[in-house]
């Protein structure tokens, strides 16, 4: 079945500690999106890719990153975790911009 | 500046009984997602709704667009202990400068066996 793949699904680092999170899809779409995810909130966009296109969200910290090697593919980068970066961090994807998003299963951040 | 407005924020409802949830959005759209949101879980694509009048079903939901009155509803018919989960809408419209999708708060539906 295509689906959207994150990996890992929890993941514990230390306060500081450079973490990377990573997704795959098989879907084949074109847009890829990181958002987070706190406790009762609804899901933040922190940035997307539209084919090899990155666009950041203007109150996303300098302290996340991403990457999308490839189509498949693609990183997110915490170099310098904080206490309020714990969340859940979901990966979605869609064919073409803002259509309907496809969520991976999502990374569960903890930071000590 | 696209802003979608969600109510009720929380639901507390009995099974059998009938409910629906609104989603205001603020500025013209052209597509409009429901999703929903298991505890510790990430978000199910349910509807997506594309043109004025549109009316989608699943089971005991179903969901309207109304893009005169910029509205949505999502309709829980007779409710059961399954559909307890958190429900978002979101908006878009690539009519707008900040195109984006734009998220409600979500609505936690607890429904009491």
């Amino acid at each position: 079945d295509a689906m959207v793949i994150q990996n890992p699904r929890y993941q514990v680092t230390q306060f500081g500690k450079p973490v990377t999170l990573s997704c795959s899809q098989t879907l084949n779409h074109n847009v890829m999106y990181w958002y987070q995810q706190k406790s009762s909130q609804a899901p933040k966009l922190l940035f997307h890719y539209y084919d090899k296109d990155f666009n950041n969200e203007a109150d996303t910290p300098d302290n996340f990153q991403s990457r999308r090697p490839n189509t498949s593919f693609c990183f997110l980068d915490i170099r310098s975790p904080g206490l309020g970066d714990a969340a859940m961090y979901l990966c979605a994807t869609s064919e073409g911009k803002w259509n309907e998003q496809f969520f991976g299963p999502g990374t569960r951040l903890t930071v000590l | 500046e696209l802003k979608v407005e969600q109510n009720p924020l929380f639901l507390s409802m009995q099974e059998g009984k009938n409910y629906t949830i609104y989603c205001n959005y603020s500025t013209t759209s052209d597509r409009l997602y429901w999703y929903r949101q298991d505890p510790g879980k990430s978000l199910e694509s349910l509807f997506v709704l594309l043109s004025n009048g549109a009316v989608k079903q699943e089971g005991r939901l179903m969901a309207s667009l109304d893009t005169k009155a910029r509205l949505s509803t999502l309709h829980i018919t007779a409710a059961v202990h399954d559909l307890s989960a958190t429900y978002f809408c979101a908006a878009s419209s690539r009519m707008n400068r900040d195109d984006k999708i734009i998220f409600g708060k979500g609505t936690r539906l607890h429904i009491l066996p």
